[in-house]
This record gives C-alpha cells, structure tokens and sequence, in this order.
C-alpha cells in the first residue's frame, strides 16, 4: 500500500523568495515520485520525477526536489519564486518495477501564492 | 500535437439524472485514465485502458459508474443515477507505453461535474 501526504494544504511565498513543498510517502516497495502542477483553468503537468536514478531531480521552471530514503520525502524546491509559480502543486508516487506508472497515488495538493 | 480533450468542462445536474463524460486522448495513445478530485480530497485512479479493454478498474466507487471505450479511441464515463457525492473534477490522461517510466501521462483540464 502506498500513501503520500504534502504538509501544507496552502503556501504563501514573496516573489523572489525560496518555495518549498513537502511531500512525504510511505510506500511497501520502492517508489517512483513525481511532483505535478496545475495552473487554473489547465490540466495537471508534470514538473519533475524520480526514478531511482540521482537522487537530487532537476525539473522544468527551476524546480527541483531531492529524494531522501531516510526521511521517506520528497520535497519541492525552487530558489527564487515567480509569479508564474502560483498554481496547485501535486506529489504523487507509484510502485518501481510496476507494470503501469500512469496509475498514481496522490497527495492532497499544495497551492502556493505568490505575492509582490 | 494535439492535447487531451475533455468535454464538457463544466456539467450541473440534479441528483438521480444521467451525466456522460467524454475524454479524447493524445492520437496514438493506447493507455487512457480516467481520474477523480471530490472537492477537499486527493486525485484518485479510477479506471485504466488500453486500447479498449479495461485493464484496471479496482478504483471505481461503485456500479453507478460506466466506462467504455469502444474502438479503442475516446472514452466515455457515464454515472447513472448521479448522487450527490459524485460531485468533483473528473480528469482524463493518456500515455503511449506506461511500462515505461519515461512515458509521461497528459492529462485534460478536467470536467468539474456538480451534482445538485
């Protein structure tokens, strides 16, 4: 069984300010993760994702979010917020070595506010 | 290339009444989800697809619920009688070959049914 739980049902950051996201999982089998957004009015994006691979994922926008085993976490960061950012974030995890990645488990989204 | 469609964005019916969602995946596309947001909650699997035949639908809530996607091209997602608790964003992602973690899902900007 896996679980994901994003601490923080709302972020408010300054422009220009560091964002981060948390994301934690719990996860019987080794997890693939990924980080999605949506922007209003749009469908979900993918923004980044880990699959075993380095552990620190680079993703687009300037995104990035480490993979740390020991804390079970995943969290999204970006150095410097823009005003574009504003949107819901969604961290979503899937069994490695599973026959479909495209069957999710979500957490409960994020949205972050970014303020002059 | 053309995106996920989803139609209607928006659909409001009375409690019992019959509503049809429909997606039309990326062209090409074999694998085709279907997702579910109720309003404060996670993103939840529904059903998978590939080509027509349903290769997983464990997360249907219950047999109000219909899907079908008959020459293996768009999908429907019918909920017959509509209860009150269906209500929620109902979203549409497809993706060529979800054996492969490379192979990202696009996902449609949703249908957001309210059942009054």
């Amino acid at each position: 069984a896996q679980s994901v739980t994003q601490l923080g049902s709302h972020v408010s950051v300054s422009e220009g300010a560091l964002v981060l996201l948390r994301c934690n999982y719990s996860s019987s089998v080794p997890p693939y993760l990924f980080w999605y957004v949506q922007y209003p009015n749009q469908g979900l994006q993918l923004l980044l994702k880990y699959t075993s691979a380095a552990t620190l994922v680079k993703g687009i926008n300037g995104f990035e979010a480490e993979f740390k085993k020991s804390e079970t976490s995943f969290h999204l960061t970006k150095p410097s917020a823009h005003m574009s950012d504003a949107a819901e974030y969604f961290c979503a995890v899937t069994p490695a070595g599973g026959t479909s990645y495209g069957k999710l488990t979500f957490g409960q989204g994020t949205i972050l506010t970014v303020h002059p | 290339e053309a995106g996920v469609t989803q139609f209607p964005s928006h659909s409001v019916i009375e409690k019992g009444q019959t509503v049809t969602l429909r997606c039309d995946p990326i062209s090409g596309h074999d694998n085709l989800y279907w997702y579910r947001r109720v309003m404060g909650k996670e993103i939840k699997f529904l059903l998978h697809f590939v080509k027509e035949s349903k290769q997983d639908e464990s997360g249907m809530p219950n047999n109000r619920f219909l899907a079908e996607r008959t020459g293996g091209t768009y999908s429907t997602l019918k909920v017959q009688p509509a209860e009150l608790e269906d209500s929620g964003v109902y979203f549409c992602a497809s993706s060529q070959d979800p054996g492969q973690v490379a192979s990202p899902l696009h996902f449609g900007n949703g249908t957001r049914l309210t059942v009054t």
